[in-house]
């Protein structure tokens, strides 16, 4: 079945650059999505991109898609520690109600 | 900006108990979504309406049922609450190019 993949962890230091990155299996993917989980909280949109477009550019938040590939990542420049949270990779292919979300990378930013 | 509210951050209830999870958006979104969220296993869709009174079954719909007799109101239902359903249980709306929208999240403990 589908499948989206990302690493657990990633820690990176306070003004460095983070890149968070996400494999997907489902070539019929339409949309994917970077979703942002603060501790407690739901999950906040941060960023979405069509299958059809390599890259999106939104302030601080890059993102990148290599759809030969099925590889997808989040760049987010100057990260501050106010960006500590789970990201989350999500894809869906637009015909269905199915969302299939990856297990989240926990970003950890050291002051 | 689109909101969806959730009607408890934290619950606690016993096993065998009935318990209702609320969800409300202010967006007249048609579609909506609950969604379980357990570590390591990241989100697993439960339900999904699709219009008021409509309803499909979701990944893991055992143990719960739902109701929307309005379109801004979707609720979860845990008919006789089991400590296995103990967990973060989000909703959400899904807006235009195919973004969901989540609530704050209910944290529910079955004791």
């Amino acid at each position: 079945g589908e499948d989206v993949e990302q690493s657990l962890f990633l820690s990176v230091r306070e003004g460095d650059s983070s890149v968070i990155n996400c494999t997907y299996t489902d070539s019929s993917s339409t949309y994917l999505y970077w979703y942002k989980q603060e501790p407690g909280a739901g999950l906040q949109l941060l960023t979405y991109i069509f299958s059809n477009m390599d890259i999106k550019q939104d302030q601080r938040l890059t993102v990148l898609l290599n759809k030969k590939d099925k590889h997808l990542s989040l760049r987010i420049a100057d990260t501050q520690t106010g960006d500590s949270a789970i990201y989350f990779c999500a894809e869906s292919d637009g015909g269905t109600y199915k969302y299939i979300f990856g297990t989240g990378t926990r970003l950890k930013v050291l002051a | 900006d689109v909101k969806v509210t959730q009607s408890s951050r934290y619950l606690v209830k016993r096993t065998g108990e009935k318990v209702f999870l609320e969800c409300v958006q202010d967006m007249d979104h048609e579609n909506m979504f609950w969604y379980r969220q357990d570590p390591g296993l990241g989100l697993r869709l439960i339900y999904f309406s699709y219009d008021v009174k409509m309803k499909e079954k979701g990944d893991i719909p055992e143990g719960y049922s739902v109701s929307r007799e309005k379109k801004e109101r979707f609720s979860l239902i845990l008919e006789s609450a089991s400590t296995n359903q103990t967990s973060m249980y989000l909703c959400a709306s899904k807006g235009p190019w195919e973004t969901q929208y989540f609530g704050p999240g209910t944290r529910l403990l079955v004791l």
